[in-house]
């Protein structure tokens, strides 16, 4: 049983298709991540929303958009995107206090993408 | 800015023996957070142990412990009586002091843990 729930688990699409990655948090948090998993590469963080707001962008293309309508949803919109952007995606989802030993971030079970 | 590098691709241990997983990183700050998360292949990451790096001790939580040695900049950890449930990735991360969030983390490659019966 996991508080942040993704889907879907998987994901098969084409390079012209459109798919949009939903992530659900049922913790109370207030902040919300999208993080990239490439094989045999360290997770990279791609966006980051504090309070519905996007605080945080990492140089991630604009082939990805993310959208967060409320504190318990964030989806990842995605579009004309490229082999090299199959991975499995992670969404992740903390309580922003203002004080760092009170914050822990929880995962979600990801969503793997496969581009062809 | 902060790297974070485990030079260990692949583990293995037998049950119900002691494995080490290594991590070293790279901060010019003084204050933050070191932490192993684990992803079994159900693929959620899941806390193991976390470490101020203001305190001295060295965190422990059940059978799992850290060897942190901040001038060195290691952070190790020790899986004590392996279980065969423990096999899975294990990253190991940081996280600036000045972060209020605990989701800005910066990873390590991770190390595939494998468990012999």
């Amino acid at each position: 049983e996991t508080g942040v729930t993704q889907t879907p688990r998987h994901l098969v699409m084409g390079m012209t298709n459109k798919k949009s990655l939903k992530c659900e948090q049922h913790l109370g948090h207030n902040a919300m991540y999208w993080y990239k998993q490439s094989a045999k590469k360290p997770l990279e963080l791609m966006f980051v929303y504090s309070l519905e707001e996007r605080v945080e962008n990492n140089s991630v293309p604009s082939r990805f958009s993310p959208e967060c309508p409320n504190s318990s949803h964030l989806f990842l919109h995605l579009h004309t995107l490229q082999p090299e952007d199959s991975a499995l995606y992670l969404c992740a989802s903390s309580q922003e206090t203002g004080r760092t030993s009170d914050t822990e971030a929880f995962f979600g079970q990801g969503t793997r993408l496969t581009v062809v | 800015a902060q790297t974070v590098t485990q030079s260990q691709p692949e583990m293995s241990v037998q049950e119900a023996e002691t494995v080490t997983l290594s991590c070293t990183y790279d901060t010019s700050e003084s204050d933050y957070y070191l932490f192993w998360y684990k992803q079994p292949p159900s693929r959620q990451m899941i806390l193991v142990i976390r470490q101020e790096a203001y305190k001295q001790q060295n965190a422990t939580e059940n059978r799992f412990s850290v060897n942190f040695q901040k001038a060195a900049k290691s952070f190790s950890l020790k899986i004590s009586d392996s279980q065969l449930g423990d096999a899975a990735m294990y990253f190991c991360a940081y996280r600036s002091a000045g972060e209020t969030s605990g989701s800005r983390l910066t990873f390590g490659e991770g190390t595939q843990l494998t468990v012999n019966p």
